[in-house]
Parts: C-alpha cells; sequence; structure tokens
C-alpha cells in the first residue's frame, strides 16, 4: 500500500525545543501535504510541497522533500504547549491519483 | 458558520442495525471525501465525490453506501452494522478534484461504537 509512514510514532518534548517528525512513502507523488489533529478534532491542512520543491517554509512549521529517498520531514521551531497534537502526512499517487495518509505522529510538547 | 459539519457526533448502536451518517459543507466545494480513522489513527479514505459523481471507490463493504443528493452535502448510510465498523468517520471538502493539489478541509468527526 502507498500508506505513508511515519516516524516517531510518538515525541514528547519541552516547550521552546524543536520538534522533527519524518514521513516516508513508497511510490512516485505528485505533492505530499501534512495535517495536524488535535484530539478529537478533524485534521487541519498546514503545509503542501509539491514534488519538484525541496523546502518548505510557513511561520514555525519547515517541511523538507526528498524524493529520491521518498522521505519527508516536518519541523516545528520554538514548540509550544499548543503545539501538542497528531501530525500527518498525506501524499497521492502519480498513476492512480488515489490519496493516502501516514500514520501520524503524536506530539506532546509538555509546559 | 462550520465549514464541514457532520451529524451526529456520536453514535453508539447494536450490531445489525442500519445507520447514517450526515455531512454538509457551506465552503462551495465541488469534491468530498469520507475517510474512516480506526483506533490506532489509521485515516483511509473510503469515497470521494466530485459534483455528485462518485470518482473513489476504496475497497469498501458494500453495506456502506454514500448518497451525494446535491454537491453540499456526502451522507454516509451503513447497513447491517457490525462490530469492526467502530470507528471515527470523518468527512471532508476540497475546493475541486485535482487529487493532492487541493487542501481538505475536515469535519469535526463521528465517532460510531457499535455494540
Amino acid at each position: 500500500s502507498q500508506q505513508g509512514e511515519e516516524d516517531p510514532q510518538a515525541l514528547s518534548i519541552q516547550e521552546g525545543e524543536n520538534a522533527t517528525m519524518n514521513c516516508s512513502y513508497k511510490t512516485s507523488i505528485n505533492n505530499l501535504q501534512w495535517y495536524r489533529q488535535n484530539s478529537g478534532r478533524g485534521l487541519v491542512h498546514l503545509i503542501l510541497i509539491r514534488s519538484n520543491e525541496r523546502e518548505k517554509h510557513s511561520g514555525r512549521l519547515r517541511v523538507t522533500l526528498d524524493t529520491s529517498k521518498k522521505s519527508s520531514s516536518l519541523l516545528i521551531t520554538a514548540s509550544r504547549a499548543a503545539d501538542t497534537a497528531s501530525y500527518f502526512c498525506a501524499t497521492d499517487e502519480v498513476i492512480g491519483n488515489q490519496f493516502y495518509f501516514g500514520t501520524g505522529t503524536s506530539l506532546t510538547v509538555i509546559p | 458558520d462550520t465549514a464541514v459539519s457532520q451529524t451526529p457526533k456520536y453514535l453508539v448502536t447494536q450490531m445489525g442495525n442500519d445507520k447514517s451518517i450526515k455531512c454538509e459543507q457551506n465552503l462551495g466545494h465541488d469534491t468530498m471525501y469520507w475517510y474512516k480513522q480506526d483506533s490506532k489513527k489509521f485515516l483511509k479514505i473510503m469515497f470521494s465525490y466530485n459534483n455528485k459523481e462518485l470518482i473513489i471507490n476504496e475497497t469498501v463493504p458494500n453495506r456502506f453506501s454514500p448518497k451525494s443528493p446535491d454537491k453540499a452535502h456526502l451522507n454516509l448510510h451503513i447497513n447491517s452494522l457490525e462490530l469492526g465498523d467502530s470507528a471515527v468517520y470523518f468527512c471532508a471538502s476540497s475546493q475541486a478534484w485535482r487529487g493532492s493539489t487541493d487542501t481538505q478541509y475536515f469535519g469535526p468527526g463521528t465517532r460510531l461504537t457499535v455494540l
């Protein structure tokens, strides 16, 4: 299955530290997106990176994409307690045009 | 003025029953989706409709039947509920069907518990 796998499954850090989570996928993609899910809520879109881009920034978020390694990373700088949530990558397939979510990383930021 | 809304938020029912979950979006989007999120948080697409037409139909038991009366609504009807159907079901919408190019907006989820 194309479903992305995220690493680590769970991450616990102190407020102010940076958090890095990784996503690996299996086939060629058009784009990769990152979403955030607070406990008991729906997913919220964070950022999209296209397959021809290597890095993208949005506020305290930095996303990288390495298509040769079929992997992406999400860096959250200067983390806050409010960043506590699960983070999912989402990829599509060039062939088939399907859309898959990763397994998610559960981030806990301790105040 | 919720963008994507689902009802009910919680649904507890007995095995064998038939139930429906409703979804509405007021964003003017053309495409709507249903996802299932299991207890391990795996999120899997079930269906996608673009302008009321089915465009994705993943391997889902035919007990699940989506219905789109208009492009602002995508309801999910489930027949003969089974224990394994217990999960959180999310509705989502996007402006148009362009694979993953469009941002998807998610509803708050419906937690279905089958006893």
